[in-house]
């Protein structure tokens, strides 16, 4: 089976730009949330999809909005980057909500100047 | 906000067996404990979890008290490989509170 897989793995862009990250979940699973990761910090929870649905949303405001396709993989689009946006973006898979625990992937790591 | 209190860091010597504290007095019937690690620029990775019994799989041992509010995680032979920060969450396991909720960790240093 094929793990949780994360592109860019790398990105740089400045202030104001947009940005979509992408991710594929692990075979089988049908959920897929997403967390950003500042540095030396723990990852914070930003919003979570459950068959197409969003499930779920931490503390983060609305220019962050994310997508789950039929085949259960996601986009995490940012709009207006800020410099403090800069950040490992993580994704994680799991099968209904959580059951069971979720798989991460090695995450993208953006970089606003 | 984490529901759970680690140490920072610790470390311990190659071999030996590693215990990690965690502390989660508030922990709820419904939730588990789950230990995740993250390896420098690497995504989280699942250890382990339990409710209340004691669990063992091929990574680690879980020992949670009786009365839930804390746990230890034990690496019984730690090599240099688990040098990683080490993340105690307690979480119910299903539902839309199923999210990870993360704190700050405990940096575990392994030395030779």
């Amino acid at each position: 089976e094929t793990g949780v897989t994360q592109s860019p793995t790398h990105l740089i862009k400045t202030r104001g730009q947009q940005v979509t990250l992408r991710c594929s979940s692990q075979s089988g699973h049908n959920t897929v949330s997403w967390y950003q990761q500042a540095l030396g910090q723990g990852p914070q929870f930003i919003f979570q999809y459950y068959r197409e649905e969003e499930n779920g949303r931490g503390n983060f405001p609305p220019r962050f909005s994310g997508l789950q396709f039929p085949n259960y993989s996601s986009e995490l689009n940012v709009n207006a980057l800020e410099l403090d946006d800069s950040a490992l973006y993580l994704c994680a898979s799991s099968l209904d909500r959580g059951s069971g625990g979720y798989t991460f992937g090695s995450g993208t790591r953006l970089t606003v100047v | 906000d984490a529901k759970t209190t680690q140490p920072p860091s610790m470390d311990c010597a190659e071999g030996r067996a590693a215990n990690l504290p965690c502390n989660h007095s508030t922990i709820s019937g419904n939730e588990y404990v789950y230990w995740y690690r993250q390896i420098h620029s690497q995504g989280p990775q699942y250890i382990i979890h339990g409710l209340k019994n004691n669990e063992t799989n091929e990574m680690a041992s879980l020992i949670i008290t009786e009365d839930r509010k804390s746990s230890t995680l034990i690496l019984p032979h730690a090599t240099l490989r688990d040098t990683a920060v080490y993340y105690c969450i307690v979480r119910a396991n299903t539902g839309a509170n199923s999210k990870l909720t993360f704190g700050k960790g405990i940096t575990l240093s392994v030395r030779p």
